[in-house]
């Protein structure tokens, strides 16, 4: 597609509810990240995919958070038995992937606002 | 480990005036990026200007340019020209070539007066 196309754009979940949040990359892009942003705050990093791969998932909180990536192109990021400090705005991001001598730039998604009621 | 420091936490421009947003960056690789992103209310991330350790040259995107002293390990931004449409928060990062994992500075948040 054209841009990084994040769904859904907004989820209100009860506690303890999973909650699936699914990121689709510019395609052509083979790197894929996943960031969290909660109110008023920075951008915190999640978990990196090369392919269909995770090299670097030390961002992510707890083993309630997990992601995966099919196919080299859509990922999903799942959070089970919810909390309320999960709030937050999860923004993905793509780009043309490791490799070379120079980063890459990251092109983001819109995010999907999830809140924890 | 690679860290983002932006000083300003908010700061008001004057319509059609030019604005230096701070970014200050700490990093022990040799090769790495440096990304500006744009974030208005709508919450939308965007990419505004890039500048690699080994560039030479600052960086210049329309209106936006980068001032960048790698012995200070500096990279300001530059807003000429502002607009009401600039209002909006700034973040600063930094990339290594391997990965790619962008970390990011707290931003600043940019108001742009009439």
């Amino acid at each position: 597609g054209a841009g990084v196309s994040q769904s859904p754009s907004n989820k209100v979940t009860e506690k303890g509810k999973d909650v699936e949040l699914r990121c689709d990359p510019i395609s052509g892009h083979t790197a894929l990240y996943w960031y969290r942003q909660s109110l008023g705050q920075g951008l915190e990093f999640l978990i990196y995919f090369q392919g269909n791969s995770a090299p670097d998932k030390s961002g992510l909180p707890s083993d309630r958070f997990s992601a995966e990536r099919t196919g080299g192109s859509v990922s999903t990021l799942t959070i089970q038995r919810t909390q309320q400090e999960d709030s937050a705005v999860y923004l993905c991001a793509s780009s043309l992937g490791a490799g070379g001598d120079l980063p890459r730039t990251a092109f983001f998604g819109q995010g999907t606002r999830l809140t924890v009621v | 480990a690679q860290k983002i420091t932006q000083t300003q936490p908010g700061m008001f421009v004057q319509e059609k005036e030019a604005v230096t947003l701070d970014c200050t960056y700490d990093t022990s690789d040799q090769s790495y990026g440096l990304f500006w992103y744009k974030q208005p209310s709508s919450g939308e991330m965007i990419f505004l200007i890039y500048q690699g350790s080994y560039d030479e040259q600052n960086a210049t995107e329309g209106r936006y340019s980068l001032n960048f002293q790698k012995a200070r390990k500096s990279a300001n931004l530059v807003i000429s020209a502002s607009q009401l449409g600039d209002s909006a928060m700034y973040f600063c990062a930094i990339s290594k070539a391997a990965g790619n994992k962008l970390t990011f500075g707290g931003g600043t948040r940019v108001l742009v007066k009439p």
